[in-house]
């Protein structure tokens, strides 16, 4: 198992334009999370699958952003008409849900793809 | 989730080992300190995590007061490749629903020559 990969690694885009991220978890993991990161932060969290359901989302994901995971497998992040306010690193983690324990918040994380909106 | 204080920044020589500080005050009983880390231009990396013993991985140890309201992360023979953000994070064991991590700002470690 490679762990968790993303593509792409980097995207320029121009203001307006419409972007896709994708994530391929670990193949044994359930869960499927996308965290945000801006320059000098900390990651935030935007997004949680189980399996193939979008169980949660955060304030931070405008309606602008979509989400899918396709048959519990890989997902993709979508920003539809981007804004300079978009650029960052857009991580995928993905971890083996266990019930309540807290090995379930041990989350292997992917290297990001990097959205620059020009 | 409890909130956590780091310090900005530290320097540590190499093959000395690092003690990161983390304090967490406002704990509660079932919450569990975790460690990840981020080396520039990575995700952040998983290290360990602990209740209340003290903790030891292949990657460090972790040690948490008697009261709980602090720890510290050890890295015992730093590397050049242990230059990262350093995260503490407190949260309660999973409970089936989303692991919202809050990561904070970290602390910055530098490992010298």
């Amino acid at each position: 198992d490679t762990g968790v990969s993303q593509d792409p690694r980097h995207k320029i885009t121009k203001r307006g334009q419409n972007v896709t991220f994708r994530c391929d978890p670990i193949s044994e993991h359930n869960r499927l999370y996308w965290y945000r990161q801006t320059l000098g932060q900390g990651p935030e969290f935007l997004t949680y699958f189980q399996n193939e359901a979008q169980l949660e989302k955060s304030r931070l994901l405008s309606d602008r952003f979509s989400a899918e995971r396709p048959k519990g497998s890989f997902s993709t992040l979508e920003i539809q008409r981007t804004e300079q306010g978009d650029s960052a690193m857009y991580l995928c983690a993905s971890s083996l849900g266990q019930g309540a324990s807290a090995g379930a918040n041990v989350l292997t994380f992917g290297a990001g793809s990097r959205l620059t909106v020009l | 989730d409890a909130k956590t204080t780091q310090p900005t920044s530290m320097d540590c020589a190499e093959g000395r080992a690092a003690n990161l500080p983390c304090n967490h005050s406002t704990i509660s009983g079932n919450e569990y300190v975790y460690w990840y880390r981020q080396i520039h231009s990575q995700g952040p990396q998983y290290i360990i995590h602990g209740l209340k013993n003290n903790e030891t991985n292949e990657m460090a140890s972790l040690i948490i007061t008697e009261d709980r309201k602090s720890s510290t992360l050890i890295l015992p023979h730093a590397t050049l490749r242990d230059t990262a953000v350093y995260y503490c994070i407190v949260r309660v064991g999973n409970t089936g629903t989303a692991s919202k991590l809050t990561f904070g700002t970290g602390t910055r470690l530098q490992v010298t020559l």
